[in-house]
């Protein structure tokens, strides 16, 4: 089993819909929950960070986690053209070295 | 410079050649990573250096040799690659705080092996 889960998409949606993306994790001492938007051919950057059970908004972005279930979702609202890349999940054990573990990502392509 | 910078941003070289990626964090930052990124595969961190200490060695051959003279910069020693090393390779840094750890990337260093 994968330590960090998400369907790889394409997950396709047209333009002003909400986005939802998944991901699951298999260590019950996860910490802390991260969402990194990628652009083909650029380094990821940082969107949402969460660490309490529950929703946390931030703009047209919501992250959800659940630590019962083990998973954490990314909602994007009013989805956008430009919202198209890969957006990657991870994950930090409980450790003191700050490890992150990655998802393989899941592709979002927002169509006009 | 903001950010985190890396140089060079591509490079090509052959196996039996040696050379050094450079990382620098302009943040005030007291962690910095390194990672691979291959295709079709996920981020894989290769190692972590804690208020200049090296704290994680992720299993990575002995061909990649990291050193962190100082809290703002990393490196990375290359020498006698293999093709299959061909990937994008990553730095980061972060501000180190349990449970926080909000790590930010550099552009990469997209590196070819002959």
């Amino acid at each position: 089993q994968k330590e960090v889960e998400q369907n790889s998409g394409p997950l396709s949606v047209p333009e002003g819909a909400i986005a939802s993306l998944n991901c699951t994790y298999s260590d019950r001492g996860s910490q802390s929950f991260f969402w990194y938007r990628q652009y083909s051919g650029k380094s990821p950057e940082l969107i949402m960070s969460i660490y309490s059970n529950g929703d946390k908004e931030d703009g047209r972005f919501t992250a959800q986690l659940n630590k019962a279930s083990q998973y954490v979702s990314l909602l994007i609202r009013d989805s956008q053209p430009s919202d198209s890349a890969t957006y990657l999940c991870a994950v930090r054990l409980w450790s003191n070295t700050g490890k992150l573990i990655f998802g393989q990502g899941t592709t979002l392509q927002v169509k006009p | 410079e903001t950010g985190v910078t890396q140089t060079p941003r591509h490079l090509v070289m052959g196996m039996t050649n040696k050379k050094s990626l450079k990382c620098e964090q302009h943040l005030g930052h007291n962690a910095m990573y390194w990672y691979k990124q291959s295709a079709k595969k996920p981020l894989e961190l290769m190692f972590v250096y804690s208020l200049e200490e090296r704290v994680e060695n992720n299993s990575v051959p002995s061909r990649f040799s990291p050193e962190c003279p100082n809290s703002s910069h990393l490196f990375l020693h290359l020498h006698t690659l293999q093709p299959e090393d061909s990937a994008l390779y990553l730095c980061a840094s972060s501000q180190e705080s349990l449970p926080y750890n909000e790590q930010f990337f550099g552009p990469g260093t997209r590196l070819t092996v002959l």
